[in-house]
């Protein structure tokens, strides 16, 4: 039973344009979020956090929201590169969890055309 | 800079051979994780570790084992590996404020 979902497991966009990026989850406990790259043959690398007591957090060209109510999340990236073509997961944790462990969404292969 | 190692990036084993994997970090984190990732499944989380030599299940621990002898070692291993387990394998450390530092994975394939 996956407590954290994204949906659209692919997304093509644009060199220039924005990429929207969803992620949905369903424990009420999870209070910190993160988005994570993903290349092939690589680990993935961080790429952007929020704590449940923000609704926006940006860091250049990337920005993440949160609708608590909604229990949903969205990574937005602007403007998309080529060098964005990667695999995106979406990981939440929860403060009652001490040991950290994260919930990964499956993924969604973002590919960005010149 | 931080740096989580998996010694083995692409590994071949044949059905019920035993299979070491392993990861070093060089941050002085406590807390390590084992995570398995297959297509449409994301990330799934086999076993972590909090400190030396304590572990815990994740949410597939079934045919994994772990072994944390130092802190800076995390080692999974499959007993009697079968072609289920054919998967990419990815070490993880964790900082204090949360993030996870990810090694570059393990390919393995099972046959």
């Amino acid at each position: 039973d996956q407590q954290v979902k994204q949906n659209s497991p692919s997304l093509s966009v644009q060199e220039g344009r924005i990429s929207i990026l969803n992620c949905d989850y369903t424990n009420s406990m999870f209070d910190y979020f993160l988005w994570y790259k993903k290349y092939p043959a690589e680990g993935p690398t961080f790429l952007i956090s929020i704590s449940s007591i923000k609704d926006k957090n940006e860091d250049g060209r990337f920005t993440v929201f949160l609708n608590k109510s909604a229990k949903h999340l969205s990574l937005h990236i602007v403007p998309s590169q080529p060098g964005d073509s990667a695999v995106y997961f979406c990981a939440a944790s929860g403060k009652a969890d001490s040991w950290g462990k994260l919930q990964f969404g499956a993924g969604t292969q973002v590919v960005v055309t010149p | 800079d931080v740096k989580v190692t998996q010694s083995s990036r692409y590994l071949v084993k044949r059905t019920g051979e035993k299979v070491f994997l392993e990861c070093v970090q060089d941050m002085d984190h406590e807390n390590m994780f084992w995570y398995r990732q297959d297509p449409g499944l994301g990330l799934r989380l086999i076993y972590f570790s909090y400190d030396v030599k304590m572990k815990e299940k994740g949410d597939i621990p079934e045919g994994y084992s772990v072994s944390r002898e130092k802190k800076e070692r995390f080692s999974l291993i499959l007993e009697s590996a079968s072609t289920n387990q054919t998967s990419m394998y990815l070490c993880a450390s964790r900082t204090a404020s949360g993030e996870l530092f990810f090694g570059e994975g393990s390919r393995l394939t099972v046959l």
